[in-house]
């Protein structure tokens, strides 16, 4: 399978602590992409960091990239019940061919 | 900008029956579209990719004659389940890019999703 694996699965925090979750991919990227998704909605594009940058902020959330180590790492500061959602990481490789990774389920409990 | 639909939102329909679900982009011209496939509590697989134009590219696994895809013009895709099977329930998700470089580059710019119940 080319899917990406993230970790944790799943993570449960308290509203204001930080929350990091991890993507490995498998091949050479263009570009990779964080998703959030609310139970049975769409897609939400987060934030998206291309193969020759290293880190980058946006707001809460900061995004950091180790092309050496094919992964990404998403951390959430000063979390709110609001950010209970499903996180994806989506790795665009050649011919613009989007991998997903297989998500990371945040559960902020207020 | 940059926003897609997609059109039902939810459907039901008896096995057997074919379904449409399509896919629009609002503001920006798709010269790509993506549909990808998300079973419960599952990540999203991408099923196929298709150009305006051309025939559409199907990952392996994916029966192109069961999931018929269409991108005849710049602002539409659609999917069609032949033959829908309790099995083809899932929720249905495109995505559109406009394949040029610039602000947007190749970002993809996904819809809000068809979920389908096939009973």
């Amino acid at each position: 399978s080319q899917q990406g694996e993230e970790d944790p699965q799943a993570l449960s925090i308290q509203e204001g602590e930080n929350a990091t979750m991890n993507c490995s991919y498998k091949t050479s990227i263009n570009n990779l992409q964080w998703y959030r998704q609310n139970s049975g909605r769409g897609l939400v594009h987060l934030i998206l960091i291309r193969s020759n940058e290293r880190e980058k902020h946006s707001g809460r959330l900061r995004v950091t990239l180790d092309t050496s180590k094919k992964s990404s790492s998403l951390l959430i500061t000063a979390s709110r019940a609001a950010d209970t959602a499903s996180y994806f990481c989506a790795a665009r490789g050649g011919y613009q061919k989007v991998t997903f990774g297989t998500g990371t389920k945040l559960q902020v409990i207020p | 900008g940059a926003v897609v639909s997609q059109h039902p939102s939810w459907v039901i329909c008896k096995s057997g029956t074919s379904v449409k679900i399509e896919c629009r982009s609002l503001d920006f011209q798709a010269t790509t579209m993506f549909w990808y496939r998300q079973f419960p509590k599952q990540s999203l697989m991408l099923m196929a990719t298709s150009n305006e134009g051309s025939k559409a590219t199907y990952e392996q696994g994916v029966e192109k004659d069961k999931f018929l895809i269409n991108h005849a013009s710049l602002t539409l895709s659609t999917l069609t389940v032949t033959s829908a099977h309790p099995e083809d329930s899932s929720f249905y998700i495109c995505s559109a890019s406009e394949d040029r470089t610039g602000t947007k580059g190749n970002e993809q710019f996904f819809g809000p999703g068809t979920r389908l119940t096939v009973l």
